[in-house]
């Protein structure tokens, strides 16, 4: 069975730290590749995806994240994190069903 | 403006009643779908539709029922709530067809407490 695996459950970091957060899939073929964000409150939405081409992609509010085919892996990267990114992060997976995978999420908790 | 509306969103109840959670959407979108999350953990896809009259059950077993007699309206109902159905319930939809419509909009949640 697909599976996500996000691994760090809870970071902690100042402002202008910069951050990666992990996530690794467990799937053979093809993927789309998706993080979410849910910001205290608010609704969980979309921060990018990933479909084909350029396995680099960039999201909102500076955010990137890169395909890496041969590690199963998404990890999302922000160069210099904000105090306003304080949110849980969700990266989830589909394999071309209407199925979205999610993993357990990341609290990152950004202090000023 | 296009959205997804939850209500309520919050509910407490006793155990043995009936409840039923909305979700309309205004997104124009055929598929819908029901997560349960708890804290800490994924969210597990309960039931999801392809549009009216289409339910399918997901991948986490649930007690709870749906129908889609509308395409914006994609209600979910508990017959009898007990307090292992406490958790938050999440609501979504997307468009039609495969990749790059995939991307799935979510409401706000019902967080429901079951005693």
């Amino acid at each position: 069975a697909q599976s996500v695996s996000q691994h760090n459950h809870h970071v902690i970091l100042s402002e202008a730290a910069s951050l990666e957060l992990g996530c690794n899939y467990s799937y053979g073929g093809t993927v789309n590749l998706f993080w979410y964000v849910q910001y205290p409150g608010q609704h969980l939405q979309l921060l990018l995806k990933y479909f084909s081409g350029d396995p680099l992609v960039k999201g909102i509010k500076g955010f990137e994240a890169e395909f890496i085919k041969s590690k199963f892996s998404f990890n999302l990267r922000k160069p210099s994190v904000q105090w306003s990114d304080t949110a849980e992060y969700f990266c989830a997976v589909n394999s071309g069903t209407d199925k979205l995978i999610f993993g357990t999420g990341t609290r990152l908790q950004v202090f000023p | 403006e296009a959205d997804i509306y939850q209500t309520p969103r919050y509910l407490v109840i006793g155990t043995g009643k009936k409840i039923t959670l909305e979700c309309s959407q205004t997104m124009g979108h055929d598929k819908m779908y029901w997560y349960q999350q708890d804290p800490g953990m994924e969210l597990h896809l309960i039931h999801y539709s392809y549009g009216v009259n289409s339910t399918e059950k997901g991948d986490l077993s649930s007690e709870s029922t749906v129908s889609r007699i509308r395409t914006e309206h994609f209600p979910l109902t508990l017959e009898s709530a007990r307090p292992s159905h406490t958790s938050q319930y999440l609501c979504a939809s997307s468009e039609s067809g495969t990749g790059a419509y995939n991307e799935q909009f979510f409401g706000p949640g019902t967080r429901l407490t079951v005693l």
